[in-house]
């Protein structure tokens, strides 16, 4: 299977730990983002890499998050501290421009 | 700001009948737009996009869509709804000078039989 992977598919973790979680994009794709999707929401944009550089970050990407894309291939996203409002989907998706590729997900629930 | 706005959170339809999903947009210049489904714990998969050119577009799974200018919108159509085709469907847009797609807040599709 060529499309975008994402590990693990589910986290549970307790408040205040640090969870991290994986992006494979599709290896020709140069792009690649990070979303949040809450219960009955449209994804919310989190970060976007062009290659090896993170080029965009939203507001709500707080200090306790943080992305990084090393020699431009894969992505991890870490939140530390975790809170209870983290819980969510975390998607990534690819792309080659103009056009994304979404991963099946990452759902944390923080207890 | 650039908006995108699905106006109903939730439609009911009988398995045969046809659907119509609203999206409209709020910017002064012409984005790309495309219309995901997305199935329970899964990720977002593209059903169909406009760049440019005939404002009827064709997806899969039977699906299509309109761009009309006049009106900001770009709403999805499927003329026979299918029992699998209850999921939520989301529409998105990006404009061509940017990076950053928007998202809807989607619409809950429910087919009964």
């Amino acid at each position: 299977d060529t499309g975008v992977s994402q590990n693990p598919r589910h986290k549970i973790t307790k408040r205040g730990q640090n969870v991290t979680f994986r992006c494979d994009p599709i290896s020709e794709h140069n792009r690649l983002y990070w979303y949040r999707q809450t219960l009955g929401q449209g994804p919310e944009f989190l970060t976007y890499f062009q290659n090896e550089a993170q080029l965009e970050k939203s507001r709500l990407l707080s200090d306790r998050f943080s992305a990084e894309r090393p020699k431009g291939s894969f992505s991890t996203l870490e939140i530390q501290r975790t809170e209870q409002g983290d819980s969510a989907m975390y998607l990534c998706a690819s792309s080659p421009v103009n056009e994304q590729f979404f991963g099946p997900g990452t759902r944390l629930t923080v207890l | 700001a650039q908006s995108v706005t699905q106006p109903d959170i939730h439609i009911t339809v009988s398995e045969g009948a046809s659907l119509e999903l609203r999206c409209n947009y709020s910017y002064g210049a012409t984005p790309y737009l495309f219309w995901y489904v997305q199935s329970p714990g899964q990720g977002l998969q593209l059903l169909l996009k406009y760049f440019s050119g005939d404002t009827l577009v064709q997806g899969i799974k039977g699906f299509e869509a309109e761009f009309k200018r006049s009106q900001s919108s770009f709403n999805l159509r499927k003329p026979s709804v299918h029992w699998s085709d209850a999921a939520e469907y989301f529409c998105a847009v990006v404009f061509p000078t940017g990076n950053q797609f928007y998202f809807g807040t989607g619409t809950s599709l429910t087919v009964i039989p």
